[in-house]
């Protein structure tokens, strides 16, 4: 089926562990978007990518790290989570000035 | 910091009112889109309007911008119970998007 998928929907994971949020686009978008929601904050962009190698920073990077070796994947690592990491994490992907269309979200807890 | 600051931050209205709410923004962009979240739910895109447009309609939204003022408005008329969400704005500076904090519509049937 078309569309974007975030895995997994739910994650508990603990402080100073390891986790990556998977999210898979089928339209070869271009550009894929990492954002963290949180309540006061709106959605804050962490990392976008413009294309398959091509990374770059958005408003709240710090701690994350992203990779795109492939186009329509877009995985997001926590490499030592900590609890202000807790949040609800959405994937998207578009077009260079398009709209963007969102994942599902996954809702990680860091105890 | 964010591009985007929805106001207000929550309205409430009865069914069949029309829902007004503003967004403001701090620089230059190529378009600037409106989004809305269902409870739990990923964001859905309802409408795009470029830098050069003033107005744009789509079914029952009308968003309006004003690039002098950096600010945008989105009405929603003939409101229904199905629009209860969270309606952000966007705003789109080439490579990124940049959302405000949103606000919340709740719709009195």
């Amino acid at each position: 089926d078309a569309g974007i998928t975030q895995s997994p929907r739910y994650k508990i994971t603990e402080t100073g562990r390891q986790v990556t949020l998977m999210c898979h686009q089928t339209w070869s978008h271009s550009y894929m978007f990492w954002y963290r929601q949180d309540l006061g904050h709106g959605l804050r962009l962490i990392y976008y990518s413009a294309a398959a190698d091509i990374t770059d920073k958005g408003e709240v990077p710090d701690g994350y790290v992203v990779s795109r070796s492939k186009t329509e994947n877009f995985p997001l690592t926590l490499e030592s989570a900590t609890r202000s990491q807790t949040s609800v994490y959405f994937c998207a992907s578009g077009y260079l000035n398009t709209e963007a269309f969102f994942g599902q979200g996954t809702r990680l807890t860091v105890v | 910091s964010q591009q985007g600051e929805e106001d207000p931050q929550a309205l409430s209205i009865q069914e069949g009112e029309n829902a007004t709410m503003n967004c403001s923004y701090k620089t230059s962009i190529n378009n600037l889109q409106w989004y809305r979240q269902n409870s739990g739910r990923g964001l859905v895109h309802l409408i795009l309007i470029r830098s050069n447009e003033r107005e744009k309609h789509s079914g029952r939204l009308r968003v309006t911008l004003d690039t002098s003022k950096k600010s945008s408005s989105l009405l929603i008329t003939a409101s229904r119970a199905a629009d209860t969400a969270s309606y952000f704005c966007a705003t789109n500076t080439g490579n990124q998007f940049y959302f405000g904090t949103g606000t919340s519509l709740t719709v009195i049937p």
